[in-house]
């Protein structure tokens, strides 16, 4: 099976960076996903990473080091709308390519 | 907007009920994938088709089922429903088959209650 850990809740001041950690153990790592989640709404996908390094895509970066099991998401220059979950998701394929999402991260953005 | 379409938005039943919900992909996508969010659960998910035919498995009760259609809609079906049933259900689709850096698109979910 998998095991994904993240942080259950975090707060950030607006303007400033947040990382936002998450650990895994999976026997055929296949790749690892961010998503963002409001609260009752749909999960919409923000990053991706198979390789080791980061991926940057504007404000938001991810990080992957396959040999810690480790991957961040960073998230700069903070806006309120950041406020949020965020999942991080790992695709095994020794389990038929499926993704195994983390408890996700609730991120709230003070003023 | 994620181009994936989930009906109804909001179901509310009684225990030992049956339920079907209903969820069109995005355009070009052959992968339909349901999942269930509570909220002592986090993101769980369900089952997989591709292009119609059954693809993965994950932790699907026996009361539940679902299939692939030849116009790729899928349905889900919730039978002999039970209080703990109650739950955010997401139907997400994706161009091929999950490999590679294919991202998973979400549709806006269906909130099931059961009363």
């Amino acid at each position: 099976g998998q095991n994904i850990d993240q942080p259950t809740e975090m707060t950030a001041t607006e303007g400033a960076i947040v990382q936002i950690n998450c650990t895994y153990q999976t026997s055929g790592f296949n790749g690892l996903f961010w998503y963002q989640q409001h609260a009752g709404e749909a999960p919409t996908f923000l990053s991706y990473n198979v390789l080791d390094g980061l991926e940057e895509k504007g404000r938001f970066s991810s990080f992957l080091s396959r040999s810690k099991g480790y991957s961040y998401l960073l998230l700069k220059e903070l806006q309120m709308k950041d406020s949020a979950s965020y999942l991080c998701a790992v695709r095994d394929n020794n389990a038929g390519n499926m993704l195994t999402f983390g408890g996700g991260t609730r991120l709230m953005v003070k003023p | 907007d994620s181009g994936v379409t989930q009906t109804p938005k909001h179901l509310i039943t009684a225990t030992g009920q049956r339920v079907t919900l209903r969820c069109s992909p995005r355009s070009g996508d052959l992968s339909v994938y349901w999942y269930q969010q509570s909220l002592d659960q986090g993101l769980q998910f369900l089952i997989q088709y591709y292009n119609g035919e059954e693809r993965a498995k994950g932790n699907i009760l026996e009361r539940f089922s679902a299939q692939q259609f030849p116009d790729l809609h899928s349905e889900l079906n919730l039978s002999s429903l039970e209080l703990g049933d109650s739950a955010l259900y997401f139907c997400a689709s994706s161009v091929g088959q999950g490999g590679a850096g294919q991202p998973q698109h979400f549709g806006d979910g269906t909130r099931l209650s059961i009363l």
